[in-house]
């Protein structure tokens, strides 16, 4: 299993300009995730996902779209680029199976966006 | 919501203990769980704690939960320098174990 795939690895954007980071998990997992990771602050949820057309927003959802088409696809939209979005995002998954430990969360490598 | 809280950055020397501690408001969680970021990397789980444990050993860590003070602490016994990453604690939100909330995060940082 390739886990959790994330592209790209690096992006840098004009303002306005907008974009989809490509999130793909191959573990058949039914939760779905995207965190923004900012330092010294963590991770905040953007927005999540329950199922395949079943979506939901996080703590920091403003600026972001999101669709779940497919149980293995999650991308995540932003549609008019601020300086305030660069950042890491990960997306993660997790289901109720994964080994003995209830939700633990399998994360992608990130991708890391700039905003100029 | 849920506030998790650590303190930020944490230095020791090779063949020491470190110990990394978490505050957090809910008392409603069942598992909690610590993370570890490498350089470059996404998140790892590294352990976990169920909530009516007071103490979890796994080789050389050691999860210590106080449920009455809201703490909960990693310990490292014999640190090495492929311990120095992020350290995240993390939280379920009350009511529902898919979603978490993480804590800051503590830089390891091992000094050889």
């Amino acid at each position: 299993n390739a886990g959790v795939t994330q592209t790209p690895k690096f992006r840098i954007l004009k303002i306005g300009q907008s974009m989809t980071l490509q999130c793909t998990q191959d573990m058949n997992h039914n939760y779905m995730y995207w965190y923004r990771q900012d330092p010294g602050m963590g991770l905040k949820l953007i927005y999540y996902s329950v199922g395949a057309g079943i979506t939901d927003k996080g703590e920091v959802p403003n600026g972001y779209n999101v669709s779940r088409s497919t149980t293995e696809d999650f991308p995540l939209r932003l549609e008019l680029a601020a300086p305030s979005q660069t950042s890491v995002y990960f997306c993660a998954s997790s289901s109720r199976e994964t080994r003995e430990v209830t939700y633990e969360q399998y994360f992608g490598p990130g991708t890391r966006l700039t905003v100029t | 919501g849920e506030d998790v809280e650590q303190s930020l950055f944490l230095s020791v020397r090779e063949g020491d203990s470190s110990v990394i501690n978490c505050t957090y408001t809910d008392s409603s969680s069942t598992y909690l769980y610590w993370y570890k970021q490498e350089p470059g990397a996404g998140l790892q789980l590294l352990t976990y704690i169920f909530s009516n444990m007071d103490m979890k050993q796994d080789q050389r860590l050691t999860v210590l939960l106080n449920k009455k003070d809201k703490h909960l602490s990693l310990r490292i016994a014999d640190t090495q320098t492929g311990d120095s990453a992020i350290y995240f604690c993390a939280v379920p939100l009350t009511g529902g174990y898919q979603k978490v909330t993480f804590g800051t995060g503590t830089k390891l940082q091992v000094i050889p």
